[in-house]
């Protein structure tokens, strides 16, 4: 399986943008990145995915290495309600497509 | 849009009762997951179903663990008889993609189901 490092703990002040590095050197050609988050006590909320190619939307823009071997989510403006774990997670194509969770980046932001 | 629903929230058992979980996944997903978490650690992928079939359930402890999908829309998980390192949230999420695409897309989950186990 395609294996992740990401940082335990990250800190961030409030409407400061904020960087989350994942390094997945392991990654196949095929297997598509994705970011979930966790807010305590609710189940893991869908980020972004993306595939070679930078994306954005309204929550926040994935920037994928041209080696596909790292990724970084970016979040423009961090609020308090984004402290949160955040997980990358490689999409196993030749494994029907599942998602393996990892121990993900816990992120806490200050006023 | 409803989302995932999953029920109990909540339940206490003893070691070797046993105990079901319900989950509604979202209107025509075609995919659908148990999840275990372990306090402080990430979701670990139980089984995967795409419509009522078993696309992966290598990490299910099947000699007490059992999922079903009937008809490809609602599914239950169950646990019988129960350990004490059963003690987890089991989270339910669904897809509207068919499982082994590429790109599944987006996992919608539920709010899970908290076990504790005595």
């Amino acid at each position: 399986d395609a294996k992740t490092t990401q940082p335990n703990s990250m800190e961030s002040n409030e409407e400061e943008p904020v960087h989350l590095p994942c390094n997945h050197s392991t990654i196949s050609g095929t297997d598509y990145i994705h970011w979930y988050r966790q807010l305590p006590s609710q189940g893991p909320e869908y980020v972004i995915h993306g595939l070679t190619s930078n994306v954005n939307n309204r929550m926040a823009s994935l920037a994928i290495a041209e080696d596909r071997k790292s990724s970084t989510l970016i979040l423009h403006r961090a609020t308090l309600r984004d402290a949160a774990v955040y997980y990358c997670i490689p999409q196993i194509y030749n494994q029907g497509g599942k998602l393996i969770f990892g121990q993900g980046t816990e992120l806490s932001v200050k006023p | 849009e409803a989302g995932v629903a999953q029920s109990p929230r909540y339940k206490i058992i003893e070691k070797r009762q046993s105990v079901a979980f319900w989950c509604n996944p979202i209107s025509g997903h075609a995919t659908l997951y148990w999840y275990q978490q372990i306090l402080g650690q990430g979701p670990k992928l139980l089984i995967q179903f795409q419509n009522n079939g078993v696309v992966d359930d290598s990490q299910l402890p099947k000699d007490r663990f059992s999922a079903e999908r009937l008809k490809g829309v609602d599914s239950t998980l169950k646990i019988q008889p129960a350990k004490l390192e059963d003690s987890a949230v089991y989270l339910c999420a669904s897809s509207l993609n068919v499982a082994g695409a590429t790109n599944t897309g987006e996992l919608f989950f539920g709010e899970g189901s908290r076990l504790t186990v005595l």
